[in-house]
C-alpha cells in the first residue's frame, strides 16, 4: 500500500530564511505524481507546488521548490526567503492513477515563521 | 478562493443523528471528491464522483453516503452519527478524473457530535 511519512511534526524558520520540509513515500508504481498542500488557520487546503514523477526537473514555483528524489522515494519542500504568511501546516500527498486516483496525504507539518 | 464552495461551514448535532452536507465544484470541473480530516486519522479520502456517477471509493463507512446531481453539486450524507465522526469534511473539484488533474479544495464544513 502507498503510504506517506512526514517526520517532522513541526519545524520553525526565521522570517527571510529557507527552511526545508521532508516527505518520503512508499509505491511501487512507476506512474504517480507528488503534491504538496498548505492549511492556513483557515483551514482551506491550497496546493503549493506538484512534481510529476516521470519529470526529472524539480518543480519551480517561485519562494518554493521540491527536491524530488524518486530512487529514494524522497520529495522534500523548500521554502526560501520565508514570510510571516508561509505559517502553516504543510501535507505531502501522492496520488496514482494505479489505486482509484484517491490522495494519500501525510500526517503534515506545522511551520512556524519567527518574525 | 479556490471556486469550491461548501455549505454550511460550521455544523453541530447529536449521536445518532443524520445530517447533509453540501458542494458547489469549480465550474466546468466534472469530478468532486469528498475527504475527512480528522485528528487521530489525518486526511482520508473517502469518495470521489465523476459526472454523476460513483468512481473510486475510499474510506468512507457505511453509514456514509454521497451523490452527485445533474448540476454537479454533490452532497455526502451522514447518518447514525458517532463522536468519532466529528471532523472537517472537505470537498475538492477538479476538471476530470486523471491522476494528473489538480484537486481544488473547498473550505471545509467542520462537523461536531456531541
Amino acid at each position: 500500500a502507498q503510504t506517506v511519512t512526514q517526520s517532522q511534526p513541526e519545524m520553525s524558520v526565521q522570517e527571510a530564511e529557507t527552511v526545508t520540509l521532508s516527505c518520503t513515500y512508499d509505491t511501487s508504481e512507476s506512474d504517480y505524481y507528488l503534491f504538496w498542500y498548505k492549511q492556513p488557520p483557515s483551514r482551506q487546503m491550497i496546493l503549493v507546488i506538484r512534481q510529476e514523477a516521470y519529470k526529472q526537473q524539480n518543480a519551480t514555483e517561485n519562494r518554493f521548490s521540491v527536491n524530488f528524489q524518486k530512487a529514494a522515494k524522497s520529495f522534500s519542500l523548500k521554502i526560501s526567503d520565508s514570510q510571516l504568511g508561509d505559517a502553516a501546516m504543510y501535507f505531502c500527498a501522492y496520488r496514482t492513477p494505479y489505486n482509484n486516483n484517491d490522495m494519500r496525504f501525510g500526517a503534515g507539518t506545522r511551520l512556524t515563521v519567527k518574525p | 478562493d479556490s471556486g469550491v464552495t461548501q455549505t454550511p461551514k460550521h455544523l453541530i448535532t447529536a449521536t445518532g443523528q443524520r445530517v447533509t452536507l453540501r458542494c458547489s465544484p469549480r465550474s466546468g470541473d466534472l469530478s468532486v471528491y469528498w475527504y475527512q480530516q480528522s485528528l487521530d486519522q489525518g486526511l482520508q479520502f473517502l469518495i470521489q464522483y465523476y459526472n454523476g456517477e460513483e468512481r473510486a471509493k475510499g474510506n468512507i463507512l457505511e453509514r456514509f453516503s454521497a451523490q452527485q446531481f445533474p448540476d454537479l453539486h454533490s452532497e455526502l450524507n451522514l447518518s447514525s452519527l458517532e463522536l468519532g465522526d466529528s471532523a472537517l469534511y472537505f470537498c475538492a473539484s477538479s476538471p476530470g478524473t486523471s491522476a494528473t488533474d489538480t484537486q481544488y479544495f473547498g473550505p471545509g464544513t467542520r462537523l461536531t457530535v456531541l
